[in-house]
């Protein structure tokens, strides 16, 4: 139980254009998800709490405008980069809550701006 | 926004040798997560923290909470090579947000 997936796994896009990152909980319903980025070889910073039907929350220097978030239903929630530049090149990962706090990770997605 | 100190950054051990990462915090936290991420891979949730003074084993590894809740530590014992990947402690707040440290790298000599 508490399988969380993620798509797409990489995905390559050129500077200027918009990338979606769908992340779905595949056996259970997940009112709050959060938004990870991983750089190589360092810790996880949160990028924003996802809640389902209303506004995420977004960590202090994440622009919002950039990374949209939206949580429309219990099981998926989508993170779109916008306008992406190379800095924005990063692991993106996703998690889900359950009740008792623990969270489940999606597989990550690879982002490469070029 | 609370933070956690994790040490070491880098372990080196020989298989069969035990491990220990602490974690560490300047305040009192509610409950303390740990991690493990295989290289390449993500997060997996190993186990949750919350009781002062609080120690669980999962066979070979021993978590525990500190008496005042400050700080923690994972104890693996005999290390095998399947315990290869970074170890992150990770301070709960609220509505179910963590903080994560920046992990040990833990590699393991066969």
């Amino acid at each position: 139980g508490a399988v969380v997936s993620q798509h797409p796994s990489w995905v390559i896009c050129k500077s200027g254009t918009s990338v979606k990152i769908e992340c779905r909980s595949l056996d259970f319903q997940a009112t709050t998800m959060f938004w990870y980025r991983q750089f190589p070889k360092q810790s996880l910073m949160l990028m924003a709490t996802s809640n389902e039907g209303s506004k995420a929350t977004y960590e202090q220097g994440v622009e919002k405008d950039k990374f949209l978030i939206n949580h429309a239903s219990l099981t998926l929630s989508t993170l779109t980069v916008t306008s992406a530049h190379p800095e924005d090149s990063s692991f993106y990962i996703c998690s889900a809550t359950l009740a008792g706090g623990e969270q489940y990770f999606g597989p990550g997605t690879r982002l490469t701006v070029t | 926004g609370q933070q956690v100190m994790q040490i070491p950054q880098y372990q080196h051990v020989q298989e069969g040798e035990d491990f220990t990462t602490y974690c560490n915090s300047s305040t009192t936290l509610s409950n303390i997560q740990w991690y493990k991420q295989r290289p390449g891979g993500h997060p997996v949730f190993l186990i949750q923290l919350v009781k002062s003074g609080e120690v669980k084993k999962q066979k070979r590894l021993t978590f525990q909470f500190g008496e005042a809740k400050k700080n923690s530590s994972l104890h693996i014992t005999a290390t095998q090579t399947t315990d290869v990947g970074t170890y992150f402690c990770a301070a709960g707040g609220s509505n179910y947000k963590l903080t994560f440290g920046k992990g040990t790298l833990l590699t393991v000599n066969p």
